[in-house]
């Protein structure tokens, strides 16, 4: 079965710089990739998914993800932030041949002025 | 707009008792998720049901039970037997390519 490793529990970073959110995945066969935000007392809103296609993919509020088959990664990134990025992200991978979702245990991203 | 309504946003329960909470969708999915997050620890699969009258257990299936009745429906009772209810329950829908959530709902034992 697939599995998702989240490499940082927690990222604080100051606002207007980059970020890295760093995803690993584990699966024997072709994957979906997904990324979702969560804000306190929310559900999971999807910010990106990678279902095949271009590498590269852009999602809402400026974030993006590349997906490195060789790497088995999907780290999401974002150039600049805001205060309002503050939140929690949830990589997620689901086999093509079933709709098994698994996620991994987040990452906590906090903003500083 | 198509979407999952979760409710109630928040629920309290006093020991021994069991409490339903609702999970509606109108977005037609056929398969439907229950899953439990508590602090750190990410979000673990209670139940899912793939079809209409059919469901399967999750990783921490003990102490809670569901139906499916309708397609559009799939409530979770957490009954007595579960000995450690509070946490932020949220309920998914999918078709092929990705999940849909809804805003959870906040249990604790009082």
């Amino acid at each position: 079965a697939q599995s998702v490793t989240q490499l940082d529990s927690q990222v604080p970073v100051f606002e207007e710089a980059p970020v890295e959110l760093r995803c690993n995945y584990s699966s024997s066969v072709s994957v979906y990739l997904f990324w979702y935000v969560q804000y306190p007392n929310q559900g999971l809103q999807l910010l990106l998914k990678y279902l095949s296609g271009s590498t590269l993919v852009k999602g809402i509020n400026g974030f993006e993800a590349e997906f490195n088959k060789s790497q088995t990664s999907f780290h999401l990134r974002k150039p600049s932030v805001h205060i309002s990025d503050t939140a929690e992200y949830f990589c997620a991978v689901s086999e093509r041949r079933n709709n098994d979702m698994r996620f991994g245990a987040g990452t906590r991203l906090t903003v500083k002025p | 707009d198509g979407g999952i309504t979760q409710s109630p946003k928040y629920l309290f329960r006093k020991e021994g008792q069991n409490v339903t909470l609702s999970c509606e969708q109108n977005l037609n999915h056929d398969a439907m998720y229950w899953y439990r997050q508590d602090p750190g620890q990410g979000l673990r699969l209670i139940y899912y049901s793939q079809i209409v009258n059919d469901f399967q257990k999750g990783d921490i299936a003990e102490g809670y039970s569901v139906s499916r009745e309708k397609k559009e429906s799939f409530p979770l009772t957490v009954t007595s037997a579960q000995k450690n209810p509070t946490a932020f329950y949220l309920c998914a829908s999918s078709r092929a390519g990705g999940y849909t959530f809804g805003s959870g709902t906040r249990l604790t034992v009082v």
